[in-house]
């Protein structure tokens, strides 16, 4: 499979835990996207990169929320210190460089904080 | 800051009806794309509407976007259960990268 694959596919875990989720985007896409959906909402940008280079991160995005994409392949999202707010799909994006491109999603990480 | 909004944000609706999805959005934009999510699942690329007039057509499924009005618009024709889902628009904020999502149509179609 040669699409956006991220790990795990769901994580339960108890408030104040850390956590971390990765994401590897498709082969020679250099821009890498995570977003945040609640269940009834559209998704929410959390930050993105291009290749090992972090841009921008969205300012509703917390200190507890950490990215990064160390080789500019894969990348993994830490949240700290887990509050049950943080509960929801983690969707992880990637597509080429370039004005006219598209983002092609994963499958998500569906984290529930207990 | 860019917003999206669509509606309606709930369709119910008969097989074979046709309706229309409207996708409005904010500021400049010259990109804009629509995608569609079944429950629990991401998201699947359905269009990818790049120029002012762009008109994509895929079965049932007809999208243009018009710039100058900032309006997208998702048509539905003949709709069919397999068609049941949610449905959003999202705009790449000029200038940046960033996709910013509408607020999603569900969209159900009833046998």
């Amino acid at each position: 499979d040669t699409g956006v694959s991220q790990d795990p596919r769901h994580k339960i875990t108890k408030r104040g835990q850390n956590v971390t989720f990765r994401c590897d985007p498709i082969s020679e896409h250099n821009r890498l996207y995570w977003y945040r959906q609640t269940l009834g909402q559209g998704p929410e940008f959390l930050t993105y990169f291009q290749n090992e280079a972090q841009l921008e991160k969205s300012r509703l995005l917390s200190d507890r929320f950490s990215a990064e994409r160390p080789k500019g392949s894969f990348s993994t999202l830490e949240i700290q210190r887990t509050e049950q707010g943080d509960s929801a799909m983690y969707l992880c994006a990637s597509s080429l460089w370039g004005p006219n491109t598209e983002a092609f999603f994963g499958q998500g990480t569906r984290l529930t904080v207990v | 800051e860019l917003k999206v909004e669509q509606n309606p944000l709930f369709l119910s609706m008969q097989e074979g009806k046709n309706y229309t999805i409207y996708c409005n959005y904010s500021t400049t934009s010259d990109r804009l794309y629509w995608y569609r999510q079944d429950p629990g699942k991401s998201l699947e690329s359905l269009f990818v509407l790049l120029s002012n007039g762009a008109v994509k057509q895929e079965g049932r499924l007809m999208a243009s976007l018009d710039t100058k009005a900032r309006l997208s618009t998702l048509h539905i024709t003949a709709a069919v259960h397999d068609l049941s889902a949610t449905y959003f628009c999202a705009v790449v904020w000029a200038g940046t990268y960033k996709y910013i999502f509408g607020t999603g149509t569900r969209l159900k179609v009833l046998a």
